[in-house]
Parts: C-alpha cells; sequence; structure tokens
C-alpha cells in the first residue's frame, strides 16, 4: 500500500530555514507528481507546489517563490521541501500528498510540524 | 489566479441530515479537476470525490459530488457521526498549479 512517512516536527527560530522530508514506498515513486500543501493553525489548506520525481521539475505556488525549494532523492524514494526566511506566518503542519491523474491528491503523509518562534 | 469560494463557511447538522456544500469558482474550471476533501483535526486530509463527481476508492455512496463550469456542489446524504469535519474543494488550471477553496465546517448540532 502507498505509504508516505514524513520527518518529524521541527522548531525553528525566525530567518532560519527548514528541510522537511517525504519518504514515499508502496508505488513506484517516479511515476507520481508530489506536492506539497500546508495548514497553518487556524487556517484552510494551502498548496506550496509541487515536484515531478521523474527528472525533478518543479512549480511553486507564487506566494513562495524564491523561498520555497522541492527536490527529491529517486534512490531512496524521498522528497524534500526546504523553505528559507521564515517567520512566525509559516508556522505550520506541511504536508506531502501524490497526485492522481485527475490532479487528485489521493495519498498524504502524516504532516509535520514546523513552529517558527524566537 | 482562480479563486475558490465556499459556502456556507459552517452548517450545524444533526445526524441523519442531509449536507449541501458549495464551491464556486472565480472563472470557469476544468472539471476533470475539481477535486473534494474531508479533513479532520490532527489527520492527514481524506480525498473523497474526483473529477467533479467520481467518488475516490472506499468512499461511501452517501458523498456526491456534481457541477461544471464555476459550480460545483458536495452532497452529503444522511449525515453519519464521523462524517463531520472541515470540507474543501480544491482545482488545478492547466499548469497543474492547484488552490484550494476556504473550506466548509459541518459541525454537530
Amino acid at each position: 500500500q502507498v505509504q508516505l512517512v514524513q520527518s518529524g516536527a521541527e522548531v525553528k527560530k525566525p530567518g532560519a530555514s527548514v528541510k522537511v522530508s517525504c519518504k514515499a514506498s508502496g508505488y513506484t515513486f517516479t511515476g507520481y507528481y508530489l506536492h506539497w500543501v500546508r495548514q497553518a493553525p487556524g487556517q484552510g489548506l494551502e498548496w506550496m507546489g509541487w515536484i515531478n520525481p521523474n527528472g525533478g521539475a518543479t512549480n511553486y505556488a507564487q506566494k513562495f517563490q524564491g523561498r520555497v525549494a522541492m527536490t527529491r532523492d529517486t534512490s531512496i524514494s524521498t522528497a524534500y521541501m526546504e523553505l528559507s526566511r521564515l517567520t512566525s506566518d509559516d508556522t505550520a503542519v506541511y504536508f506531502c500528498a501524490t497526485a492522481g491523474p485527475s490532479i487528485e491528491l489521493d495519498h498524504w503523509g502524516q504532516g509535520t510540524l514546523v513552529t517558527v518562534s524566537s | 489566479e482562480i479563486e475558490l469560494t465556499q459556502s456556507p463557511g459552517s452548517l450545524s447538522l444533526s445526524p441523519g441530515e442531509g449536507a449541501t456544500l458549495s464551491c464556486r469558482a472565480s472563472q470557469s474550471i476544468i472539471s476533470s479537476y475539481l477535486t473534494w476533501y474531508q479533513h479532520k483535526p490532527g489527520q492527514a486530509p481524506r480525498l473523497l470525490i474526483y473529477s467533479a463527481s467520481v467518488r475516490a476508492p472506499g468512499i461511501p455512496d452517501r458523498f456526491s459530488g456534481s457541477g461544471s463550469g464555476t459550480d460545483f456542489i458536495l452532497t452529503i446524504d444522511r449525515l453519519e457521526p464521523e462524517d463531520f469535519g472541515v470540507y474543501y474543494c480544491q482545482q488545478s488550471d492547466y499548469s497543474l498549479s492547484l488552490t484550494f477553496g476556504g473550506g466548509t465546517t459541518v459541525e454537530l448540532k
């Protein structure tokens, strides 16, 4: 069965960077785009971007361009999302998710809480 | 960027009642790329409906989706206690950039 296992919670200071990992299993890692979505406390879901594990192409939401980098290591079926210049507004749970052919996010990681605090 | 507006913002209902959730797009969207999720606190979102009307595997038939163009509906027949949570619609454009609606909270009356 498809599983996406994310790295553990992080606490960062303002201005720092955070890198969250998402390890995939149960399917061909390079066969499906991998999206990142976040949810800040009390807020809705916010799409951040995707990476195509087959080749590494990316597409970022305009809001995050210049501040986010999505990468992957196909040898270990793991995707990464790095967000830099963190502020308190980046405090959120970050999710990775695979996308099906209708761009439906069908399998999700468990989420990673990133807290930005001085 | 296409915006999705969900209404109502919240619904207070009893088990056994029905719910109608609306998702309106700021411009016509690709129906094949309109998706609905259920989200509960502390959990990952759960895929319910994709391509506007196709139930995801394992989703009970009390959930149904419809619509096209700019107006889409998620209908929940005969609410069960486990159906309470926040429901989001999501769309993708041709560049595969996604947007989510603001969500509708379905709460227990």
